[in-house]
């Protein structure tokens, strides 16, 4: 049990485009799920946390108008990273939080390239 | 959430036991210590946490010292599919937002 997936695995995508990820928890149900970016050789940055049915909490720094955050349903949130440009190339990864202890179950992550 | 200090890397020789150091000497009497690994290009994943009392599952062991200033983590018999970037985070559990702060962690490699 506590399986994460995404979608897109991997993404390219031109300068200026908008792209989607979708977070989904596949065999429970996630109130909260959180956004995290990765540059190579670095550790997990939090990005935003993602409450069903509510606006996301975005950490400081990080612009909540170029990263959209829906999170429409309890297995299902996405981020929509607008008007891409290569510095926003990254591993992006969720994960969706269950249990009494909040245990955290992470996503395969998305790895994204704009050029 | 207290900070955490782990040593940036380890190797390990297959089949011998691995064992991952991790000092938080500011944590609170309401904070868990969590190990999460990552495996390179992909998600992390939850190993184990605990309180104050020494923990065990299939994955691995965590013992907390008596002051819970450190803790370590064993791998009893660690294999080449160990090799990965280990994270020990503390926090505290009834956080409503549950957020997890990652360090830099221990890269570990586990060499034939």
């Amino acid at each position: 049990g506590a399986v994460v997936s995404q979608h897109p695995s991997w993404v390219i995508c031109k300068s200026g485009t908008s792209v989607k990820i979708e977070c989904r928890s596949l065999d429970f149900q996630a109130t909260t799920m959180f956004w995290y970016r990765q540059f190579p050789k670095q550790s997990l940055m939090l990005m935003a946390t993602s409450n069903e049915g509510s606006k996301a909490t975005y950490e400081q720094g990080v612009e909540k108008d170029k990263f959209l955050i829906n999170h429409a349903s309890l297995t299902l949130s996405t981020l929509t990273v607008t008007s891409a440009h290569p510095e926003d190339s990254s591993f992006y990864i969720c994960s969706a939080r269950r249990g009494p202890y909040n245990e955290q179950f992470f996503g395969p992550g998305t790895r994204l390239t704009v050029l | 959430d207290a900070k955490t200090t782990q040593p940036p890397s380890m190797d390990c020789a297959e089949g011998r036991a691995a064992n991952l150091p991790c000092n938080h000497s500011t944590i609170s009497g309401n904070e868990y210590v969590y190990w999460y690994r990552q495996i390179h290009s992909q998600g992390p994943q939850y190993i184990i946490h605990g309180l104050k009392n020494n923990e065990t599952n299939e994955m691995a062991s965590l013992i907390i010292t008596e002051d819970r200033k450190s803790s370590t983590l064993i791998l009893p018999h660690a294999t080449l599919r160990d090799t990965a970037v280990y994270y020990c985070i503390v926090r505290v559990v009834s956080d409503s937002w549950g957020k997890l702060q990652f360090g830099a962690g221990t890269q570990v490699v586990v060499t034939p």
